[in-house]
């Protein structure tokens, strides 16, 4: 069967880096998403990797690694504002998104 | 240009009673795809349109849930005799294509309550 994996929960201080891990098993693969969503609203795109390596923009960073099944988002120097669930979403040899249940972020002053 | 956008934003049914949940996606966008969200959870895929045609409908949860996109454009989620456990958000989503990197789009959800 297809299984994406990040953990359910993660705590960090203002100012500080956070990295969220997901891995993956499906059927094929055309890229990976991240999505960012603040409680009560919709997702909206963070990232897409799809070759090996690190996507940066801006203070968020995405990593893939094809062969482990493995990517993390990588959040710098964290804001209040940054508090939200983080999406994994695997695209898989149907083109079909594959979404772990999220991450929720909760940030420290 | 507009984004995706859903309508009703909320809705209170009582059990029994038929809803239809309206999604218009962004101008061009050829897929759609609708999702469900229970509270605190991920998303739960149910059906996508390519088109107005759906080639895969098995993420419909029972024989109540029916979904149909006309014109290639606006589509309605139809929940007939509605049961309290379809209380959720619904969440609908276009992209450009379905290939590699299309990325999805969301609309704001209708929050859907079933007393």
């Amino acid at each position: 069967g297809q299984n994406i994996d990040q953990p359910t929960e993660m705590t960090a201080t203002e100012g500080a880096i956070v990295q969220i891990n997901c891995t993956y098993q499906t059927s094929g693969f055309n890229g990976l998403f991240w999505y960012q969503q603040h409680a009560g609203e919709a997702p909206t795109f963070l990232s897409y990797n799809v070759l090996d390596g690190l996507e940066e923009k801006g203070r968020f960073s995405s990593f893939l690694s094809r062969s482990k099944g493995y990517s993390y988002l990588l959040l710098k120097e964290l804001q209040m504002k940054d508090s939200a669930s983080y999406l994994c979403g695997v695209m898989d040899s149907n083109y079909q998104l594959i979404w772990g249940a999220g991450t929720k972020l909760i940030i420290k002053p | 240009g507009a984004g995706v956008s859903q309508s009703p934003s909320n809705k209170v049914t009582e059990k029994g009673k038929d809803v239809e949940l309206r999604c218009d996606p962004i101008s061009g966008h050829t897929a759609l795809y609708w999702y469900r969200q229970s509270l605190g959870q991920g998303l739960e895929f149910l059906i996508y349109f390519q088109g107005n045609s759906a080639p895969d409908k098995s993420g419909l949860p029972s024989d109540r849930f029916s979904a149909e996109r006309t014109g290639g454009s606006v589509s309605t989620l139809t929940i007939q005799r509605t049961q309290q456990e379809d209380s959720a958000v619904y969440l609908c989503a276009s992209s450009l294509g379905q290939g590699p990197g299309d990325t999805q789009y969301f609309g704001p959800g209708t929050r859907l309550t079933v007393l």
